[in-house]
């Protein structure tokens, strides 16, 4: 399983705000390392969202944020658009600076 | 503009050595704050971190992969080779390389297309 824990599945309807979890431990997110947020569309490759919490990079709309709280991270998604049905993972760092990704959260729009 | 493209077998037999190789351009691997990573991704799987090499030459190896991995780069190519010996079934999986920037905590930005690798006798 991995490091990080992330809901399976959310849904939204169009318009509405949905948020993913993606909990660590004090080894990760909680020893204060970053968390960037991915977007994976079906059949591609992943896409940074967010980076160091709450960046994004540019191209990605407003719509998407980022937050932490302890061991744990979110990403919000408002007014949520059928394009953004996705699968959404959460990455980190571990103390020995080794990568760790989330078990991934598939998005749908209802 | 930042590119990035892996190669390598699209099958191997069970405990083979694969041997991944990341082509890029638009950047160079002597610039400082600049890394490639590896990540794979097993059919309908999770995203799994594997390594990653930085501008110093500093590497990075996921734990429980450390001991079949090797990641090396070769600036004058404008190259990154991943190896992973020992192939098992359960290496199957579609892997990328990716850009890293450290100044945003090692984020991976940029992302190739992915290859797919199927590990079978």
């Amino acid at each position: 399983q991995s490091v990080l824990t992330q809901p399976p599945s959310v849904s939204g309807a169009p318009g509405q705000r949905v948020t993913i979890s993606c909990t660590g431990s004090s080894s990760n997110i909680g020893a204060g390392f970053d968390v960037h947020w991915y977007q994976q569309l079906p059949g591609t490759a992943p896409k940074l969202l967010i980076y160091g919490y709450n960046n994004r990079p540019s191209g990605v709309p407003d719509r998407f944020s980022g937050s932490k709280s302890g061991t744990s991270a979110s990403l919000a998604i408002t007014g949520l658009q059928a394009e953004d049905e996705a699968d959404y993972y959460c990455q980190s760092y571990d103390s020995s600076l080794r990568g760790v990704f989330g078990g991934g959260t598939k998005l749908t729009v209802l | 503009q930042i590119t990035l493209k892996e190669s390598g077998p699209t099958l191997v037999k069970p405990t083979q050595t694969l041997t991944l190789t990341c082509t890029f351009s638009g950047f160079s691997l002597s610039t400082s704050g600049v890394g490639v990573g590896w990540i794979r991704q097993p059919p309908g799987k999770a995203l799994e971190w594997l390594a990653l090499i930085y501008w110093d030459d500093d590497k990075r190896y996921s734990p429980s992969l450390k001991s079949r991995l090797t990641i090396t780069k070769d600036t004058s190519k404008n190259q990154v080779v991943l190896t992973m010996t020992n192939m098992d079934p359960v290496d199957t999986a579609t892997y990328y390389c990716a850009h890293g920037v450290r100044q945003w905590n090692d984020a991976f930005d940029i992302w190739g297309q992915g290859t797919m690798v199927t590990v079978s006798s």
